[in-house]
């Protein structure tokens, strides 16, 4: 079955350590998105991809940085300068040939830094 | 700019009744989509629903419908026969058209919805 895979489902860091999350996916979207949640708020772009070797900042990309050296895959580095990373992180993907197409989501990683 | 807002942070509702989510929107592209999606406290997140600017009908899937105004910008989500399964975190999300990029997904800030028995 096609989908988006996140890993680890829970990560562990010590302040100042970067660190990165990987997203894979196999359904051949050519969008890839990366989100930011809070407990208790909404979903807050960080960054998204439309094509390989290219991507834009969201609404709060500060401290942290993408690739997307091939289409399946799009990992998120959280780095030190990021103030307050411990967040649940979801990453999305979609189809870019039809306005409608929703967003499909893997099952998160949940970061803590302490 | 975009913004999508979802004024109920909490919402009960009985078993088998229906249920409206409330959510309204801001953009100035007259074109738009607007989703609404499950996340289950697992975390993941579901698609529901969508309903385009430019659709005629609001948009039904199952016992999911939505109420879209588009004079007054709201996109309200009625579940029917709610069941227990509907208990979830519901967020409302809005793409705008491809005249302004059309490549970012915004989130209201989501209700919780609690089904009793």
């Amino acid at each position: 079955d096609g989908g988006i895979t996140q890993s680890p489902k829970y990560l562990f860091r010590k302040e100042g350590q970067n660190v990165t999350l990987s997203c894979e996916q196999n359904l051949n979207h050519d969008a890839m998105y990366w989100y930011r949640q809070d407990p208790g708020q909404g979903l807050r772009l960080i960054y998204y991809s439309q094509i390989v070797n290219d991507f834009q900042k969201g609404d709060i990309a500060e401290g942290y940085s993408v690739s997307r050296e091939k289409k399946e895959s799009f990992p998120l580095t959280v780095t030190s300068a990021q103030k307050n990373p411990t967040a649940f992180y979801l990453c999305a993907s979609r189809r870019m040939d039809k306005g409608n197409s929703p967003l499909h989501f893997g099952n998160g990683t949940r970061l803590t830094v302490t | 700019a975009q913004k999508i807002t979802q004024t109920q942070p909490g919402m009960f509702v009985q078993e088998k009744e229906a249920v409206t989510l409330d959510c309204t929107y801001d953009t100035s592209d007259p074109s738009y989509g607007l989703f609404w999606y499950k996340q289950p406290s697992s975390g993941e997140m579901i698609f529901l629903i969508y309903q385009g600017s430019y659709d005629q009908q609001n948009a039904t899937e199952g016992r999911y419908s939505l109420n879209f105004q588009k004079a007054r910008k709201s996109a309200n989500l009625v579940i029917s026969a709610s069941q227990l399964g509907d208990s979830a975190m519901y967020f409302c999300a809005m793409r705008e058209g491809y005249s302004t990029g059309g490549f970012k997904t915004i989130f209201g800030a989501g209700t919780r919805l609690f089904v009793k028995a």
